[in-house]
């Protein structure tokens, strides 16, 4: 089974500054997608990223799927607290046999 | 848009007691999954299932069992509920077993 690493663990800054989070595998991705869960719901589908080198954009936010498609970053312009929540990546190598693999997440906090 | 819902937000069950966790999707999604969500620990899968009558274990099916009679209704049962049971379940559907995963809102159960 593949392990999906997340840095960092937590996060919490000021409304109006810019973060990076991470999510590093030791095995190549054949896809990776971001996922937000909000407190007390479900995560919810942000991105998928497929191809090396890929980037993709979803409004402040930009994702970035490494070249050897081991790593991959989300990075937030500005944040807002409506950014506030749980950001998974998860992986869907596996899938013939138990589907998606999820990191544990980083748990952003963004304060007013 | 896909919709994912699970029977209750919240349950209180007392040790002993079997529970049953009810998830229905309406976009006819051959796949379903169960996870718990434990702080540090992350989304572990516990049961998923590809087609109806048709199961799998996932990482943790210790002390759990489902059922899958019909295609947009997949059951979570705790035959005999424990204290470390006590967790947040979420529910999830997919069109493949690597793609995106449409999320209930989960039901956040205490066993006391």
């Amino acid at each position: 089974t593949q392990l999906l690493e997340q840095s960092p663990q937590f996060l919490s800054i000021q409304e109006g500054e810019n973060l990076t989070v991470y999510c590093n595998s030791s095995s190549v991705f054949s896809s990776l997608q971001w996922y937000r869960q909000e407190p007390g719901e479900g995560p919810v589908l942000l991105v998928t990223v497929v191809t090396g080198g890929e980037v993709k954009k979803l409004k402040r936010l930009t994702f970035q799927f490494g070249d050897a498609r081991k790593d991959s970053s989300l990075h937030i312009t500005a944040a807002q607290p409506g950014d506030t929540g749980l950001y998974l990546c998860a992986d869907g190598t596996g899938g013939g046999a138990d589907g998606l693999t999820f990191g544990k997440g980083t748990h952003l906090i963004i304060q007013p | 848009d896909v919709k994912v819902t699970q029977s209750s937000r919240y349950l209180v069950k007392r040790t002993g007691e079997k529970v049953f966790l009810e998830c229905v999707q309406d976009m006819d999604h051959e796949n379903m999954f169960w996870y718990r969500q434990d702080p540090g620990l992350g989304l572990r899968l516990i049961y998923f299932s590809y087609d109806v009558k048709m199961k799998e274990k996932g990482d943790i099916p210790e002390g759990y069992s489902v059922s899958r009679e019909k295609k947009e209704r997949f059951s979570l049962i705790l035959e005999s509920a424990s204290t470390n049971q006590t967790s947040m379940y979420l529910c999830a559907s997919s069109f493949g077993l690597g793609g995106t995963q449409y999320f209930g809102p989960g039901t956040r159960l205490l066993v006391l």
